[in-house]
């Protein structure tokens, strides 16, 4: 699976656009980018997965960039509870293949 | 909506003793994986079953051992506990029809080593 580069920590103002970046430049022609989160000490949460278009859903947006070594999760009114770790992980979509996660993103909401 | 369930939430043993965790996924879900998290770390990979089958492991220590029955529920049987085994324990499951690769987590079960 590809590796994936990501900022240690970000900090958004409560009510803005949160903007996570992730670099994956070694990524290859079928392998998915996955986003999920860990709100302090409780299971990784699912956020969003996509192969090369943009998706949408009702917790956040992933853009992917054209070349696909790049993307952006984007959470549209970031909240306090938004306060999380993200992980941007890179894999082939083979079922029952486990994820590697780390380092991830550290995202500080502030009041 | 039904989510994966872990039990039990905390568990505190001592040094040498053996720990059974428990995982009932999500329903309709075939894959059950389990993942450890030390203090200030990420999570860890450690063994996977489908269709009570084992199918892919990690870095799980030979004295761990787990297996999925055939309700789908799985257990991670833990021997000889050692302190640096104190961590969190996530389940997560998946199923091929509804989502594919994404895998839905538990609360996840706090292990203390004393």
């Amino acid at each position: 699976d590809a590796k994936t580069t990501q900022p240690p920590s970000m900090d958004c103002a409560e009510g803005r656009a949160a903007n996570l970046p992730c670099n994956h430049s070694t990524i290859s022609g079928n392998e998915y980018v996955y986003w999920y989160r860990q709100i302090h000490s409780q299971g990784p949460q699912y956020i969003i997965h996509g192969l090369k278009n943009n998706e949408t859903n009702e917790m956040a947006s992933l853009i992917i960039t054209e070349d696909r070594k790049s993307s952006t999760l984007i959470l549209p009114h970031a909240t306090l509870r938004d306060t999380a770790v993200y992980y941007c992980i890179v894999r082939v979509e083979n079922y029952g293949q486990n994820f590697v996660f780390g380092p991830g993103t550290r995202l500080s909401v502030l009041p | 909506a039904a989510g994966v369930i872990q039990s039990p939430r905390h568990l505190i043993k001592e040094k040498r003793e053996t720990a059974t965790l428990k995982c009932y996924p999500i329903p309709r879900h075939d894959t059950v994986y389990w993942y450890q998290q030390g203090p200030g770390q990420d999570p860890q990979f450690l063994i996977s079953f489908y269709e009570k089958m084992q199918s892919d492991k990690g870095s799980i220590p030979d004295r761990f051992s787990a297996q999925q029955f055939s309700d789908y529920h799985s257990e991670l049987n833990m021997s000889s506990l050692e302190l640096g085994d104190s961590a969190l324990y996530f389940c997560a499951s998946s199923s091929w029809t509804s989502g594919g690769a994404v895998q839905y987590f538990g609360a996840g079960t706090r292990l203390s080593v004393l």
